[in-house]
């Protein structure tokens, strides 16, 4: 029972492209995701996240948007460089406050070609 | 100065045996997890404290045991190891808890022979 979900297990973007990955999640009861980078041998790091009283986040190069209507969410990476290239992890919880548990996805593996 | 650092990093052993990995923060963090990635990537959590007090404790075999001596570190002991404990194990710790940002240690692969 997947709830949270990142059906593109690999995406390859040229340097300086936009790199544009996507998550998709199946609870309603979700209000906040974040999104996690990983790079090899290392352990997850917090990259950002968005309530879902916003539909769109930014930080730098970063942007993430929520579609809340189709249970969507995608994080926008422009210009990608080839420092960009990990895993990254959407993951889902009830709020931010709460201490539900964060449902994360199976990440999704980035490589920036420079 | 790492802050969420946990070892070992890599653990090999034979099936029954038990065996423990440690975590510590220096973070000044209330809470403390463990998420396990399995080998199809995804990080569950298995267990989270709060000031030493267990908060989540998932349907986990009784075979793990999570135990929180300090805010600062928290310990998971496996016994009797099983083949499908294999996994990388990540520790992690949050401000206050609730969700948000956590930060990870850099997992302990665990490979049961």
């Amino acid at each position: 029972d997947q709830q949270v979900k990142q059906n593109s297990p690999s995406l390859s973007v040229q340097e300086g492209r936009i790199s544009i990955l996507n998550c998709d999640y199946t609870n309603s009861m979700f209000d906040y995701f974040l999104w996690y980078k990983k790079y090899p041998a290392e352990g997850p790091t917090f990259l950002i996240s968005i309530s879902s009283i916003k539909d769109k986040n930014e930080d730098g190069r970063f942007t993430v948007f929520l579609n809340k209507s189709a249970k969507h969410l995608s994080l926008h990476i422009v210009p990608s460089q080839p420092g960009d290239s990990a895993v990254y992890f959407c993951a889902a919880a009830g709020s931010k406050t709460s201490y539900d548990k964060v449902i994360f996805g199976p990440g999704t593996s980035l490589s920036v070609i420079p | 100065d790492t802050a969420v650092s946990q070892t070992p990093k890599y653990l090999v052993t034979q099936m029954g045996n038990d065996k423990s990995i440690k975590c510590e923060q220096n973070l000044g963090h209330d809470t403390m997890y463990w998420y396990k990635q399995d080998s199809k990537k995804f990080l569950k959590i298995m267990f989270s404290y709060n000031n030493k007090e267990l908060i989540i404790n998932e349907t986990v075999p009784n075979r793990f045991s999570p135990k929180s001596p300090d805010k600062a570190h928290l310990n998971l002991h496996i016994n009797s190891l099983e083949l499908g404990d294999s996994a990388v194990y990540f520790c992690a710790s949050s401000l206050r808890g609730g969700n948000e940002k956590l930060f990870f240690g850099s997992g302990t692969q665990l490979s049961v022979l």
